[in-house]
Parts: structure tokens; sequence; C-alpha cells
């Protein structure tokens, strides 16, 4: 079984700080692990995933994402906030076998303050 | 745009009436998927057809009905709903049996009245 948690509903960063959305995992096989952008009124949109190469993933519009196996964890970060990076994010995990089901988290709404 | 289209994009429909979803997907993927995105709930997988064959069931009431007649189109057909199925329905397409990206259409914003 497979799980995740978004720990925050809700953050709140200043323009040109720091982003971090944390995210933790459940997986009883090896995970591979995604996180999609939801803007208003729209469908999701995949940042960055991890499929069991490099640990430190880079996505769109300056995201990454750090896999650690021994935290469970796959916090996504970017250095500096766009009032543009408003929106919804969603941390997901799936397995490898048969078709790709995505289990994801609750989401974490980020809000940019100018 | 994501390549997957849904349609309608907004829907308002009675507790007898008989509507369906339509999603459809030019990428070539072999894999399609309905969630459900209500307030306040993480996205809940619905149906999953791979190769046109459904593959998934999770737990959904009878009055959703999936239809996925080949590897393109995927419909979801409803029937005498209730109000708390009122949500944002997403169709997505993956290639299926590996850790390919999943695609997302724009959803269909129901409500039941």
């Amino acid at each position: 079984a497979q799980s995740v948690t978004q720990l925050g509903s809700h953050v709140s960063v200043s323009e040109g700080a720091l982003v971090l959305l944390r995210c933790n995992y459940s997986s009883s096989v090896p995970p591979y692990l995604f996180w999609y952008v939801q803007y208003p009124n729209q469908g999701l949109q995949l940042l960055l995933k991890y499929t069991s190469a490099a640990t430190l993933v880079k996505g769109i519009n300056d995201f990454e994402a750090e896999f650690k196996k021994s935290e469970t964890s796959f916090h996504l970060t970017k250095p500096s906030a766009h009032m543009s990076d408003a929106a919804e994010y969603f941390c997901a995990v799936s397995g490898f076998v048969g078709a790709q089901k995505l289990v994801f988290g609750q989401g974490t709404r980020l809000t940019i303050n100018p | 745009e994501t390549g997957v289209t849904q349609t309608p994009r907004h829907l308002v429909m009675g507790m007898t009436n008989k509507k369906s979803l339509k999603c459809e997907q030019h990428l070539g993927h072999n894999a399609m998927y309905w969630y459900k995105q209500s307030a306040k709930k993480p996205l809940e997988l619905m149906f999953v057809y791979s190769l046109e064959e459904r593959v998934e069931n999770n737990s959904v009431p009878s009055r959703f009905s999936p239809e996925c007649p080949n590897s393109s189109h995927l419909f979801l057909h409803l029937h005498t709903l209730q109000p708390e199925d009122s949500a944002l329905y997403l169709c997505a397409s993956s290639q299926a049996g590996g850790p390919s990206k999943a695609f997302f259409g724009q959803g269909t914003r129901l409500t039941v009245v």
C-alpha cells in the first residue's frame, strides 16, 4: 500500500523568499514520486518526478526536489518565489507494476505575498 | 494545453438526469484514468483503464459508469447522482507499465442540484 502526507495545507511566503513544501510518503515497494501543480480552474501539470535515478530532481520553473529514503521524504523547493507560483501543489506516489496509479497527498496551497 | 481534452468544462445536472463526461487524448498513451477532486479531500482515483480494459474500480458507486471504447477516448456516464457527487472530475492518460508521467485534462466541474 502507498500513501502520501503533505505537511501544511497552506503555505505563505514573500516574493523572492525560499519555497519549501513538505511531502512524506509510505510505500511497500520502491516508489516513484511526483510533484504536480494546479492553477485555478486548471488540471494538474507535472513539475518533476523521481524514478530511482538521481536523488536530486530538477523540474520546471526552477523547482527541485530531493528524494531521501532514510526520511521517506520528497520535499519541493524553489530558491526564489515568484507571484506566478501561487497555486496548489500535490505530491504523489506510484508503484512500478501495471498502469501508473497515482496516490495523491491532500495538497498544499501556496500563497505569495508581494 | 496538455494533450488531454475534457468536455464539458462545466456541468450542472439534476439528481434525476443522465449525462456523460468525455475525455480524449491523442498522445499515443495506452492507459486512461478518472479522478475525483472534492474540496478539502485528496484526489481520489476512480477508474483505471489499461489497454482498453478496466483494471481498477476503487469502490465507486454504480451511479458512475465508465466506458473506454478505444485507447484515445474515455467516458464517464452519470445517472441519479447525489449533491455530494459535486466535484471536479479529472481525466488523465499515461503509458502503462512504467514510471511515465500522467497528463491531466483541465477537468469538468460538476454541480449536482
